[in-house]
């Protein structure tokens, strides 16, 4: 059973603050990589993708990908109020057709002005 | 700026009764993913279309559900018979196909409730 777990949170951090969300992945041979934003009664809106072993920066966000111990993280630079929300970790498999992500259930972050 | 749309937003359907979501993908995109999303629970891959192909269903319960892709008009997810358990946000997404990395691009859900 292919899994992807997040921790619920809720992760609070003050505004200004970076904010670290983490996710774990089962399937060592796992491709792509993705971090969406949910808002509530919201759909997830796609922030970063990563495929490769290392850090990639958009913006204030920074995803780090490590394959050798199946984890990657999102980190949040500068948090601001409007970042809160749920981030959902998305993973991708080498045997899965296109489109076909395994998510994590979320960890929803709250920032306090 | 039209992104992937959906409708309805919001569906209330009594036991028994056909549930009908429709979803339409962003321009110059011709694959679809229809997901559903359970209370508390993440989102979960239902199946994958391509103009009148189904390419990936592994996700589809085995009775009951059906999805379709015609050539003309919206993608259709189609739930016969529907029963509490049913009740989700049925999250629609797009992308233009072509590349094993595909990022998925969602539309604002239909919300099925179940009497």
């Amino acid at each position: 059973q292919k899994e992807v777990e997040q921790n619920s949170g809720p992760l609070s951090v003050p505004e200004g603050a970076i904010a670290s969300l983490n996710c774990t992945y089962s399937d060592r041979v796992s491709q792509s990589f993705f971090w969406y934003r949910q808002y509530s009664g919201k759909s997830p809106e796609l922030i970063m993708s990563i495929y490769s072993n290392g850090d990639k920066e958009d913006g204030r966000f920074t995803a780090q990908l490590n394959k050798a111990s199946q984890y990657v993280s999102l980190l949040i630079r500068d948090s601001q109020p409007s970042d809160s929300a749920t981030y959902l970790c998305a993973v991708k498999g080498r045997g899965g057709s296109q489109g076909n992500l395994i998510f994590g259930k979320g960890t929803k972050l709250s920032v306090k002005p | 700026n039209a992104g992937v749309m959906q409708n309805p937003r919001h569906l209330v359907r009594r036991r028994g009764q056909e549930a009908r979501l429709r979803c339409s993908p962003m321009k110059g995109h011709s694959h679809v993913y229809w997901y559903r999303q359970l209370p508390e629970e993440g989102l979960k891959f239902m199946v994958y279309l391509q103009k009148e192909n189904i390419i990936d269903e592994s996700g589809m319960p085995k009775e009951r559900f059906s999805a379709e892709f015609p050539k003309e008009g919206p993608s259709i997810l189609r739930i016969q018979q529907v029963v509490r358990g049913d009740s989700a946000a049925y999250f629609c997404a797009s992308s233009p196909g072509g590349s094993t990395n595909e990022k998925l691009f969602f539309g604002s859900g239909t919300q099925l409730s179940v009497l």
